[in-house]
C-alpha cells in the first residue's frame, strides 16, 4: 500500500516561516491535501490539490509540490497555528485508495 | 456549510460487534461521497472505508476489509458503519467525514464517536 512520510515535529518562533514535507513514491502525480488538527478537534483541510486553499484559511497557508514531495508552508506563524498536520492522498491503483501520512506536530517556540 | 452528527460509540469486548451512525445535515447527502476515518489516541489519522453517493462504489482498509461495512440511507441522510470481529487495536475515535468534489478529500467531519475495545 501506499505510504506518505512526514516528519514527526518541527518548530519555529513566532513570526517566522514553518515548512511540512510530505514524501511518498512518484507522489508528483498524485494529488496532496493537508489537514490541521487543534488538539480535542477534528481536523480541518487547509490546502487541497496540492496549492488550493478553501474559503476561510489565512493566506498564510500555501501548498506546493516537486516529483518527490509536497511541501505546506505556514508563513509568519503564529502560536495558535501550533497543531498537527497530515497530508493525504487518495490512490486511485488501490482498492484502498485513503492515505494519511503520520502527521507533524507544529510547536510555536 | 452542513454537519455530521456521529453515535453509537462504547465500549465492547474483544469480538464483539458495534454499529456507528452519521446524521447529516446541510447537504446534498445523496450526492456526497462518505467516509469513515479513526483515529487512535495519540496517534495519526487512518481512513478505514468510502462509500458513493449511489453505494455503487465501496472501499475498505485493509485493517477492516471482511470485518467492517458500510452503507449509507439516503433517505434518512444518514451514514452507518458496520464494525464485527472487534479487537483492542481498533480502539479509536471514529468521524464520519464528508468527500471533497470527486471524493479524493475531506471537508466536512463530525466529531466523533469513541470505540474501546477491551475485556
Amino acid at each position: 500500500s501506499y505510504v506518505l512520510t512526514q516528519p514527526p515535529s518541527v518548530s519555529v518562533a513566532p513570526g517566522q516561516t514553518a515548512t511540512i514535507t510530505c514524501g511518498g513514491n512518484n507522489i508528483g502525480i498524485k494529488s496532496v491535501h493537508w489537514y490541521q488538527q487543534m488538539p480535542g478537534q477534528a481536523p480541518v483541510m487547509v490546502i487541497n490539490y496540492d496549492t488550493d486553499r478553501p474559503s476561510g484559511i489565512p493566506e498564510r497557508f500555501s501548498g506546493s509540490k516537486s516529483a518527490n514531495a509536497a511541501t505546506l508552508t505556514i508563513s509568519r506563524v503564529e502560536a495558535g497555528d501550533e497543531a498537527d498536520y497530515y497530508c493525504q492522498v487518495w490512490d486511485v491503483s488501490s482498492d484502498h485508495p485513503g492515505v494519511f501520512g503520520g502527521g507533524t506536530k507544529l510547536t510555536v517556540l | 456549510q452542513g454537519q455530521l452528527v456521529e453515535s453509537g460509540g462504547g465500549l465492547v469486548k474483544p469480538g464483539g460487534s458495534l454499529r456507528l451512525s452519521c446524521a447529516a445535515s446541510g447537504f446534498r447527502f445523496n450526492d456526497a461521497y462518505m467516509n469513515w476515518i479513526r483515529q487512535t489516541p495519540g496517534k495519526g489519522l487512518e481512513w478505514i472505508s468510502y462509500i458513493s453517493g449511489s453505494s455503487s462504489t465501496i472501499y475498505y482498509a485493509e485493517s477492516v476489509q471482511g470485518r467492517f461495512i458500510i452503507s449509507r440511507d439516503n433517505d434518512k441522510n444518514s451514514l452507518s458503519l458496520q464494525m464485527s470481529s472487534l479487537t483492542p487495536e481498533d480502539t479509536a475515535l471514529y468521524y464520519c467525514v464528508k468527500g471533497y468534489t470527486i471524493g479524493d478529500a475531506f471537508d466536512l467531519w463530525g466529531h466523533g464517536t469513541m470505540v474501546i475495545v477491551s475485556s
